[in-house]
């Protein structure tokens, strides 16, 4: 268990719907990192944020966003889904600031399916 | 633009052999980290060893070893005594000093055979 807590677990949807899938960090951790991990794409880095800010942004596409609240939790909001969009999301979290703590800690994921 | 090469994407070994799962890696930066992740049927993402590129002493973490060649931007991952649960897929990454944004490979498939 890597103390980073994703939900829900599984996901089934609509085209042209919209989802928000959420991720609570390990404790005191501040940053907050999105990725999709879809079959032929494999693992692609989607967006980070710490301590409420966004930090670096990766192949993340307009119709996706992502926020961190005061208390740390992250939510990635997707919307007008496409099949296309059907993969694991996963979330990690990190503490920046020292070498022992730069290290990336991930979530049990997402699975979103998108009929 | 950082890129990480996995060139094997399905190894298998016999339980309680020894196995190398290679990882070459293209940054024209000095400082950085290397990392080994575990995906096991589970999906999750488990961490299984990482490397500081000032470090010239290879990580190592009980049965799990890397052989981390700076110049030749080499980063293999060597698993002793396999163990059926070591069967996973396995990701090499790579991550700027400057930045938390970790790059993969395609990933390794291994199977530990009984």
């Amino acid at each position: 268990d890597s103390g980073v807590t994703q939900t829900p677990k599984h996901l089934i949807t609509a085209t042209g719907q919209r989802v928000t899938l959420r991720c609570s960090p390990r404790s005191g951790d501040l940053s907050v990192y999105w990725y999709q991990q879809s079959l032929d794409q494999g693992l692609q880095f989607l967006i980070q944020y710490y301590n409420g800010e966004e930090r670096a942004k990766g192949n993340i596409l307009e119709r996706f966003s992502a926020q961190q609240f005061p208390d740390l939790h992250s939510e990635l909001n997707l919307s007008s889904l496409e099949l296309g969009d059907s993969a694991l999301y996963f979330c990690a979290s990190s503490s920046p600031g020292g070498l022992s703590t730069d290290t990336q800690y991930f979530g049990p994921g997402t699975r979103l399916t998108v009929l | 633009a950082q890129t990480v090469t996995q060139s094997q994407p399905e190894m298998s070994v016999q339980e309680a052999e020894t196995v190398t799962l290679s990882c070459t890696y293209d940054t024209s930066e000095n400082n950085y980290y290397l990392f080994w992740y575990k995906q096991p049927p589970s999906r999750q993402m488990i961490l299984v060893i990482r490397q500081e590129a000032y470090k010239q002493q290879n990580a190592t973490e009980n049965r799990f070893s890397v052989n981390f060649q700076k110049a030749a931007k080499s980063f293999s991952l060597k698993i002793s005594d396999s163990q059926l649960g070591d069967t996973a897929m396995y990701f090499c990454a790579f991550m700027r000093n400057t930045g938390n944004q970790f790059y993969f490979g395609t990933g390794t498939s291994l199977t530990v055979i009984p």
